[in-house]
């Protein structure tokens, strides 16, 4: 009953590599999102997108890029990793704002725990 | 951007006891949540309720959008409760963009 997948649990990586992380979702939703968390500063925005080829910077998008060529899979690089970039990173997804009684409730995946050396 | 504070930042329960979460926000929201964050980091998502009531076994919420507040009831709870309780709201205008509060740290003893 898994809704939405992260490719990696744990990554490690060294200091200039470019990094993808991997986020796919079977709910047919049209938004997606990556955040990450850190302890004392919670979960900040990185970038999110509301539809195929869409996106959007969220707080703190610097470092980072997103791909969204397909609707159910969306993409966050590290064009070149840095230690400061390590962190947990979480994807989620939801459906964009309709009229009627949907449930536009986030769900997340499991999180990749990302450690740049 | 709006701010979203939430209270306590830690409690420590003995299983069976009730508690009270609050979320307040700073300005007017169309959408808010409660998520559990597991002790693995798995974020569920709880309750989708920008306004109203809901309950759903053991845990309702209650958002008074109008007074800019949320609360969660837990009640009669378990050890399996422990975790990090958030809030997250949205203003209409951020599109589906949520901003998170600081969270609730919960631990409930045996």
């Amino acid at each position: 009953d898994v809704k939405v997948t992260q490719s990696s649990r744990y990554l490690v990586k060294r200091t200039g590599e470019k990094v993808f992380l991997e986020c796919v979702q079977d709910m047919d939703h049209e938004n997606m999102f990556w955040y990450r968390q850190d302890p004392g500063l919670g979960l900040r925005l990185i970038y999110f997108s509301y539809d195929v080829k869409m996106k959007e910077k969220g707080d703190i998008p610097e470092g980072y890029s997103v791909s969204r060529e397909k609707k159910e899979r969306f993409s966050l690089i590290l064009e070149s990793a840095s230690t400061n970039q390590t962190s947990m990173y979480l994807c989620a997804s939801s459906l964009r704002r309709l009229r009627g009684e949907f449930n536009y409730g986030y769900t997340f995946g499991s999180g990749t725990r990302l450690t740049v050396v | 951007g709006i701010q979203v504070e939430q209270s306590p930042p830690d409690l420590i329960l003995q299983e069976g006891a009730n508690s009270t979460l609050r979320c307040n926000f700073s300005d007017s929201v169309n959408n808010l949540q409660w998520f559990h964050q597991n002790p693995w980091g798995q974020l569920i998502n709880l309750f989708y309720i920008p306004s109203g009531t809901k309950q759903n076994g053991r845990l309702s919420a209650t958002t008074v959008a109008t007074e800019r507040y949320s609360l969660l009831y837990i009640s009669s709870s378990q050890t399996t409760d422990s975790g990090v309780y958030f809030c997250a709201v949205e203003r209409y205008t951020n599109a589906g963009k949520s901003t998170f509060g600081d969270g609730t740290t919960l631990t409930v003893k045996p």
